[in-house]
Parts: C-alpha cells; sequence; structure tokens
C-alpha cells in the first residue's frame, strides 16, 4: 500500500465548475499538507500548504484537511481553462526530511 | 518562477555513460532535495542536503551520488546509467529542513538512448 493514495484521473470538468481532488494517507504521524500544481514541461508549483486539519482557503483554491479520516481535498471554484494540469498532493511528518507524493491528478478544464 | 534553477533541461546519452545535473537553490536557502520522476513510480524523493552535508537518503541508487557546495549549489551525479533510468529529475529547496514548504525547479529531462 502506497503511503499516499491518489487517483490518476484524467479528470475533465466543463469551465466554471467546481473541481474537487482527493487523497488519502496512511500514517497518522503526518502533519503537513500540501497540494502542487505541475503543468506539462515544467516543476511541480506550491498551491497550499496547510499544518492542521480544516479549510484553508487562497482565492478560487481550498485546501480541507481531515486528519481523523486521513483524507486531504482540494477545491477549485469558478474553474478555468489554465487550471488544466497535474495536481500533486504532498505530505511529510515532523522532522522528517522528504515529501510524500500522491501519484497525481491530471485535470482538463473545458472551455 | 520559483527561483530554483536546473541545468541543463534535457540531456540525452547512452546506456553506461555519466551525467552531472546541476541545481541552484532560491536565494537564501540552505536545503536542496532531489527528486526522480518517472511515469510508473511518480515523484520520488532522492537525497537532501542541508548547508553542504547529507541530511537524509531515500531510495537512491548507489550509482548515483550528490554534493552541495560552499556556495549551496547541489549537483546529483548519475553513472553507469540504464535505460531505466530515463526520466525528469527535480530539484527543489527551502530555508531550513523543518522549514516547509519546498519550491521546485523545472527539471531536467534524461533520455537514455
Amino acid at each position: 500500500q502506497k503511503e499516499v493514495e491518489q487517483d490518476p484521473g484524467p479528470l475533465s470538468v466543463p469551465e466554471g465548475a467546481i473541481v474537487s481532488l482527493n487523497c488519502t494517507y496512511s500514517n497518522s504521524a503526518f502533519q503537513y499538507f500540501m497540494w502542487y500544481r505541475q503543468y506539462s514541461r515544467k516543476g511541480p508549483e506550491l498551491l497550499m500548504y496547510t499544518y492542521s486539519s480544516g479549510n484553508k482557503e487562497d482565492g478560487r483554491f481550498t485546501a480541507q484537511v481531515d486528519k481523523s479520516s486521513k483524507y486531504i481535498s482540494l477545491f477549485i471554484r469558478d474553474s478555468q481553462p489554465s487550471d488544466s494540469a497535474t495536481y500533486l498532493c504532498a505530505t511529510l511528518f515532523q522532522g522528517a526530511q522528504k515529501l510524500v507524493f500522491g501519484q497525481g491528478t491530471r485535470l482538463t478544464i473545458n472551455p | 518562477d520559483s527561483g530554483v534553477t536546473q541545468t541543463p533541461k534535457h540531456l540525452i546519452t547512452a546506456t553506461g555513460q555519466r551525467v552531472t545535473l546541476r541545481c541552484s537553490p532560491r536565494s537564501g536557502d540552505l536545503s536542496v532535495y532531489w527528486y526522480q520522476q518517472s511515469l510508473d513510480q511518480g515523484l520520488q524523493f532522492l537525497i537532501h542536503y542541508y548547508n553542504g552535508e547529507e541530511r537524509a537518503k531515500g531510495n537512491i541508487l548507489e550509482r548515483f551520488s550528490a554534493q552541495q557546495f560552499p556556495d549551496l549549489h547541489s549537483e546529483l551525479n548519475l553513472s553507469s546509467l540504464e535505460l531505466g533510468d530515463s526520466a525528469l529529475y527535480f530539484c527543489a529547496s527551502s530555508s531550513s529542513p523543518s522549514n516547509q514548504p519546498q519550491h521546485f525547479g523545472d527539471g531536467t529531462r534524461l533520455s537514455i538512448l
């Protein structure tokens, strides 16, 4: 079993839709949670970074962490074609020196 | 632009050869991390250096080695290359080992023919 599980998709939605991306993790010691966006031929770009359970909002993006069920989500409101990319969840625990990534979900927003 | 610079962008070489990938971290960042991204394995952590010292190793092959220099740039050396080493290699940096998050460069695409 992978430490972080993420449905690779692909996921295709119309412009303006609300997108929900999800990951589950197995190690309850994970304390930090991140979402990265990766465009083709580019490196992962940090979108959201959170420590605790609950919601964190940044513009059209909301990250949600539920530590009791080991579930993390990213919601994108009013999705745009420019949001088309691969979205990677990542976790680590206090003192860890490496990020553990999900497989990534390939998202396409259709105009 | 993350501020992390990786060169070259693309390398094409043959099996058995040796290559060096270079990374310059963001200004002020002391930690450098190397990751390998392949279609079947996703993003996998290779190694972490902090201020010139190795701090953690992941799934890094013995044929691979890295170092971080006094000016904080880092190099990843890959030797005796095999077809399976074809992948994207990313460098990331952060200001300290415990101070996340990590910011990634745009990677080096390594193609082994």
